[in-house]
Protein backbone atom coordinates (compact mmCIF):
# COMPACT_ATOMS: atom_id res chain seq x y z
CA UNK A 1 0.00 0.00 0.00
CA UNK A 2 1.62 3.55 -1.09
CA UNK A 3 1.56 5.98 1.44
CA UNK A 4 1.97 9.79 1.39
CA UNK A 5 1.95 11.74 4.06
CA UNK A 6 1.67 15.44 5.31
CA UNK A 7 1.61 17.01 8.71
CA UNK A 8 -2.29 18.02 8.94
CA UNK A 9 -1.40 21.41 10.15
CA UNK A 10 -2.56 24.29 10.77
CA UNK A 11 0.39 26.08 9.07
CA UNK A 12 -0.27 29.26 10.61
CA UNK A 13 1.85 32.37 8.60
CA UNK A 14 1.17 36.10 8.28
CA UNK A 15 0.54 37.88 5.26
CA UNK A 16 3.24 38.21 2.76
CA UNK A 17 5.55 35.43 4.27
CA UNK A 18 6.57 32.12 2.34
CA UNK A 19 4.34 29.08 3.19
CA UNK A 20 6.24 25.60 3.17
CA UNK A 21 4.27 22.77 2.38
CA UNK A 22 5.46 19.36 2.57
CA UNK A 23 5.41 15.52 1.46
CA UNK A 24 7.15 12.03 1.60
CA UNK A 25 5.92 9.38 0.17
CA UNK A 26 6.94 5.52 0.48
CA UNK A 27 6.86 4.01 -3.18
CA UNK A 28 10.56 4.80 -4.94
CA UNK A 29 9.40 3.94 -8.23
CA UNK A 30 6.69 6.94 -7.73
CA UNK A 31 7.31 9.31 -10.81
CA UNK A 32 4.33 12.24 -10.64
CA UNK A 33 3.58 14.15 -7.88
CA UNK A 34 0.88 16.95 -7.64
CA UNK A 35 -0.28 19.83 -5.53
CA UNK A 36 -3.55 20.08 -5.15
CA UNK A 37 -5.72 23.28 -3.01
CA UNK A 38 -9.34 22.77 -1.71
CA UNK A 39 -11.02 26.00 0.08
CA UNK A 40 -13.63 25.26 2.60
CA UNK A 41 -16.72 23.23 0.95
CA UNK A 42 -14.85 23.24 -2.51
CA UNK A 43 -13.35 20.74 -4.86
CA UNK A 44 -9.97 19.56 -4.87
CA UNK A 45 -8.24 21.95 -8.22
CA UNK A 46 -4.80 21.31 -9.33
CA UNK A 47 -1.98 23.99 -8.94
CA UNK A 48 1.06 22.58 -9.55
CA UNK A 49 2.54 19.14 -10.93
CA UNK A 50 6.17 18.07 -10.87
CA UNK A 51 8.06 15.02 -12.78
CA UNK A 52 11.89 15.67 -12.16
CA UNK A 53 14.18 16.50 -9.66
CA UNK A 54 14.43 19.84 -8.88
CA UNK A 55 12.71 23.13 -8.89
CA UNK A 56 9.48 24.04 -10.72
CA UNK A 57 8.26 27.42 -10.59
CA UNK A 58 4.70 29.40 -11.38
CA UNK A 59 4.31 32.63 -9.96
CA UNK A 60 4.28 32.89 -6.64
CA UNK A 61 4.13 28.97 -5.88
CA UNK A 62 7.40 26.62 -6.07
CA UNK A 63 7.44 22.58 -6.08
CA UNK A 64 10.02 21.01 -5.11
CA UNK A 65 11.15 17.28 -6.03
CA UNK A 66 13.89 15.08 -4.13
CA UNK A 67 13.37 11.36 -5.54
CA UNK A 68 16.43 10.83 -3.66
CA UNK A 69 14.69 11.47 -0.65
CA UNK A 70 10.92 10.37 -1.58
CA UNK A 71 10.19 14.39 -0.54
CA UNK A 72 8.25 16.93 -2.46
CA UNK A 73 7.37 20.32 -0.98
CA UNK A 74 5.26 22.96 -2.10
CA UNK A 75 6.23 27.11 -1.39
CA UNK A 76 3.94 29.54 -1.37
CA UNK A 77 5.82 33.02 -1.49
CA UNK A 78 4.10 36.37 -0.49
CA UNK A 79 1.45 34.38 0.99
CA UNK A 80 -2.33 35.89 0.82
CA UNK A 81 -5.15 35.41 3.09
CA UNK A 82 -6.66 34.12 -0.24
CA UNK A 83 -4.24 31.30 0.16
CA UNK A 84 -6.15 29.81 3.13
CA UNK A 85 -7.13 26.42 2.20
CA UNK A 86 -5.71 22.61 2.15
CA UNK A 87 -3.34 21.86 0.30
CA UNK A 88 -3.44 18.45 -0.82
CA UNK A 89 -0.08 16.45 -2.19
CA UNK A 90 -0.86 13.18 -4.50
CA UNK A 91 1.51 11.17 -5.70
CA UNK A 92 0.80 8.44 -9.03
CA UNK A 93 -0.21 4.82 -8.16
CA UNK A 94 2.54 1.66 -8.92
CA UNK A 95 0.13 1.36 -12.25
CA UNK A 96 0.45 4.77 -13.84
CA UNK A 97 -3.16 4.84 -13.57
CA UNK A 98 -4.69 6.60 -10.70
CA UNK A 99 -3.40 9.03 -7.71
CA UNK A 100 -3.23 8.41 -4.44
CA UNK A 101 -3.70 11.32 -2.25
CA UNK A 102 -2.34 12.55 1.32
CA UNK A 103 -4.25 13.80 3.49
CA UNK A 104 -3.71 17.27 3.33
CA UNK A 105 -2.27 20.52 5.00
CA UNK A 106 -4.28 23.13 6.14
CA UNK A 107 -2.69 26.46 5.58
CA UNK A 108 -4.40 29.41 7.15
CA UNK A 109 -2.48 32.76 6.37
CA UNK A 110 -3.53 35.86 8.49
CA UNK A 111 -3.68 40.01 7.37
CA UNK B 1 -13.61 24.00 -19.41
CA UNK B 2 -14.48 20.37 -18.57
CA UNK B 3 -17.02 20.11 -16.80
CA UNK B 4 -17.78 17.10 -14.04
CA UNK B 5 -21.66 16.79 -12.97
CA UNK B 6 -22.42 14.88 -10.06
CA UNK B 7 -26.82 14.56 -9.81
CA UNK B 8 -26.74 15.58 -6.03
CA UNK B 9 -24.88 17.86 -3.38
CA UNK B 10 -26.70 15.99 -0.59
CA UNK B 11 -28.54 12.79 -0.16
CA UNK B 12 -29.83 11.07 2.94
CA UNK B 13 -30.67 7.45 2.50
CA UNK B 14 -31.32 4.54 4.78
CA UNK B 15 -29.23 1.70 6.17
CA UNK B 16 -29.67 -1.28 3.75
CA UNK B 17 -30.85 1.01 1.15
CA UNK B 18 -29.52 0.60 -2.73
CA UNK B 19 -27.75 3.94 -3.75
CA UNK B 20 -26.68 5.26 -6.74
CA UNK B 21 -24.23 8.38 -7.41
CA UNK B 22 -24.07 9.65 -10.46
CA UNK B 23 -21.56 11.29 -12.28
CA UNK B 24 -21.18 13.00 -15.98
CA UNK B 25 -18.50 14.95 -17.84
CA UNK B 26 -18.87 16.34 -21.01
CA UNK B 27 -15.17 16.32 -22.50
CA UNK B 28 -14.98 13.00 -23.45
CA UNK B 29 -12.45 12.00 -21.10
CA UNK B 30 -11.46 8.34 -21.20
CA UNK B 31 -10.12 7.95 -17.17
CA UNK B 32 -12.80 8.54 -14.41
CA UNK B 33 -12.54 8.23 -10.71
CA UNK B 34 -14.54 7.70 -7.45
CA UNK B 35 -13.21 8.82 -4.06
CA UNK B 36 -14.57 9.58 -0.83
CA UNK B 37 -13.42 12.47 1.45
CA UNK B 38 -13.51 12.05 5.37
CA UNK B 39 -12.26 14.14 8.15
CA UNK B 40 -8.61 12.94 9.05
CA UNK B 41 -8.64 10.71 6.50
CA UNK B 42 -8.18 12.93 3.14
CA UNK B 43 -9.02 11.59 -0.08
CA UNK B 44 -9.15 8.04 -1.00
CA UNK B 45 -9.70 5.59 -3.99
CA UNK B 46 -12.43 3.80 -4.46
CA UNK B 47 -13.02 2.52 -8.00
CA UNK B 48 -11.61 3.99 -11.19
CA UNK B 49 -12.34 3.73 -15.10
CA UNK B 50 -10.09 4.08 -17.99
CA UNK B 51 -12.57 2.86 -20.34
CA UNK B 52 -16.24 2.18 -21.58
CA UNK B 53 -17.25 -1.48 -18.87
CA UNK B 54 -13.74 -1.46 -17.87
CA UNK B 55 -13.46 -0.98 -13.86
CA UNK B 56 -10.57 -1.09 -11.70
CA UNK B 57 -10.42 -1.32 -7.83
CA UNK B 58 -8.89 1.54 -6.03
CA UNK B 59 -8.02 1.31 -1.94
CA UNK B 60 -11.16 1.13 -0.28
CA UNK B 61 -13.48 -0.72 -3.01
CA UNK B 62 -15.54 -2.98 -0.33
CA UNK B 63 -19.37 -2.16 -0.04
CA UNK B 64 -19.25 -0.41 -3.49
CA UNK B 65 -19.84 -0.94 -7.64
CA UNK B 66 -19.46 1.02 -10.15
CA UNK B 67 -20.93 0.89 -13.50
CA UNK B 68 -19.51 2.65 -17.24
CA UNK B 69 -22.16 2.26 -19.64
CA UNK B 70 -21.29 4.92 -21.56
CA UNK B 71 -17.60 7.05 -22.08
CA UNK B 72 -19.13 9.88 -20.27
CA UNK B 73 -20.97 8.69 -17.56
CA UNK B 74 -19.83 6.93 -14.22
CA UNK B 75 -22.13 5.48 -11.27
CA UNK B 76 -21.07 4.81 -7.90
CA UNK B 77 -23.73 2.20 -6.52
CA UNK B 78 -23.97 1.28 -2.63
CA UNK B 79 -25.71 -1.93 -2.72
CA UNK B 80 -26.66 -1.84 0.97
CA UNK B 81 -25.78 1.63 2.36
CA UNK B 82 -24.67 1.40 6.01
CA UNK B 83 -23.63 4.34 8.53
CA UNK B 84 -19.84 3.93 7.85
CA UNK B 85 -20.67 5.28 4.41
CA UNK B 86 -21.80 8.39 5.58
CA UNK B 87 -18.77 10.57 3.33
CA UNK B 88 -17.99 13.21 0.83
CA UNK B 89 -18.17 11.91 -2.75
CA UNK B 90 -15.84 13.25 -5.43
CA UNK B 91 -15.81 11.96 -8.88
CA UNK B 92 -12.74 12.92 -10.80
CA UNK B 93 -11.89 12.69 -14.65
CA UNK B 94 -8.91 12.66 -16.72
CA UNK B 95 -8.37 13.06 -20.59
CA UNK B 96 -5.80 10.18 -20.72
CA UNK B 97 -3.58 8.58 -17.74
CA UNK B 98 -4.04 10.64 -14.23
CA UNK B 99 -0.17 9.84 -13.76
CA UNK B 100 0.54 12.86 -15.91
CA UNK B 101 -2.72 15.00 -16.39
CA UNK B 102 -4.89 17.13 -14.51
CA UNK B 103 -7.80 15.78 -12.50
CA UNK B 104 -11.00 17.42 -12.63
CA UNK B 105 -13.39 17.04 -9.85
CA UNK B 106 -17.40 17.24 -9.65
CA UNK B 107 -18.82 19.37 -6.99
CA UNK B 108 -19.25 16.53 -4.43
CA UNK B 109 -22.19 14.88 -2.75
CA UNK B 110 -21.93 14.56 0.60
CA UNK B 111 -24.30 11.01 1.56
CA UNK B 112 -25.78 10.37 4.95
CA UNK B 113 -26.10 7.19 5.85
CA UNK B 114 -29.10 7.10 8.86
Amino acid sequence: QKEVEQNSGPLSVPEGAIASLNCTYSDRGSQSFFWYRQYSGKSPELIMFIYSNGDKEDGRFTAQLNKASQYVSLLIRDSQPSDSATYLCAVNNQAGTALIFGKGTTLSVSS
Amino acid sequence: DVKVTQSSRYLVKRTGEKVFLECVQDMDHENMFWYRQDPGLGLRLIYFSYDVKMKEKGDIPEGYSVSREKKERFSLILESASTNQTSMYLCASSLFSASNEKLFFGSGTQLSVL
